[in-house]
């Protein structure tokens, strides 16, 4: 069994300030993790997928995630907050199972 | 480019009617599914198909409908029987089996379905 949990339904930030949105998972086999992203009215982007190799991984539009076993955790990170940012991110574990999404604003 | 279509991008439906929603691919992905998503709810997948002529409910199959008569399209039929069809819809596609990035979903634009 496993599922997804992200801790925070909406997060807002500054302009150019540091992003973090939380991701835990739970699994009983060590498990595929993904980020997406969904602007307004379209369909989900991947942006970036951890599948066993580096625990840090990149991902497009400068944003990474890191894999802590330890802490069945998956959290997404930005150094800098842009405008074009603001947008709905979705954590997923092996595939189909989705949380149930966070909500980045950015404040200009 | 490839790439997932789904039709329409917007559908208005009286109480009572059947509608389908169209979703196609030229990926050649084997994998198709069929999500809904409501605000501050995620996803929730409907019905999904690893193959031709066979699919399988999700977590919230009743009042919906599927087809898998192509590799490369899998329409969503949202019948009278679903109590509350408004909401967003998203057709998604994978490869499957042992193949590199087999497990990525790409997505398509979704549907917004409103019932008057």
């Amino acid at each position: 069994a496993q599922s997804v949990t992200q801790l925070d339904s909406h997060v807002s930030v500054s302009e150019g300030t540091p992003v973090l949105l939380r991701c835990n998972y739970s699994s009983s086999y060590s498990p595929s993790l993904f980020w997406y992203v969904q602007h307004p009215n379209k369909g989900l982007q991947l942006l970036l997928k951890y599948t066993s190799a580096a625990t840090l991984v990149k991902g497009i539009n400068g944003f990474e995630a890191e894999f802590k076993k330890s802490e069945t955790s998956f959290h997404l990170t930005k150094p800098s907050a842009h405008m074009s940012d603001a947008a709905e991110y979705f954590c997923v574990v092996s595939d189909t199972d989705f949380g149930s999404g966070t909500r980045l604003s950015i404040r200009p | 480019d490839g790439g997932i279509t789904q039709s329409p991008k917007y559908l208005f439906r009286k109480e009572g009617q059947n509608v389908t929603l169209s979703c196609e691919q030229n990926l050649n992905h084997d994998a198709m599914y069929w999500y809904r998503q409501d605000p501050g709810q995620g996803l929730r997948l409907i019905y999904y198909s690893q193959i031709v002529n066979d699919f399988q409910k999700g977590d919230i199959a009743e009042g919906y409908s599927v087809s898998r008569e192509k590799k490369e399209s899998f329409p969503l039929t949202v019948t009278s029987a679903q109590k509350n069809p408004t909401a967003f819809y998203l057709c998604a596609s994978r490869v499957t089996g042992g193949v590199r990035g087999a497990n990525v979903l790409t997505f398509g634009a979704g549907s917004r379905l409103t019932v008057l």
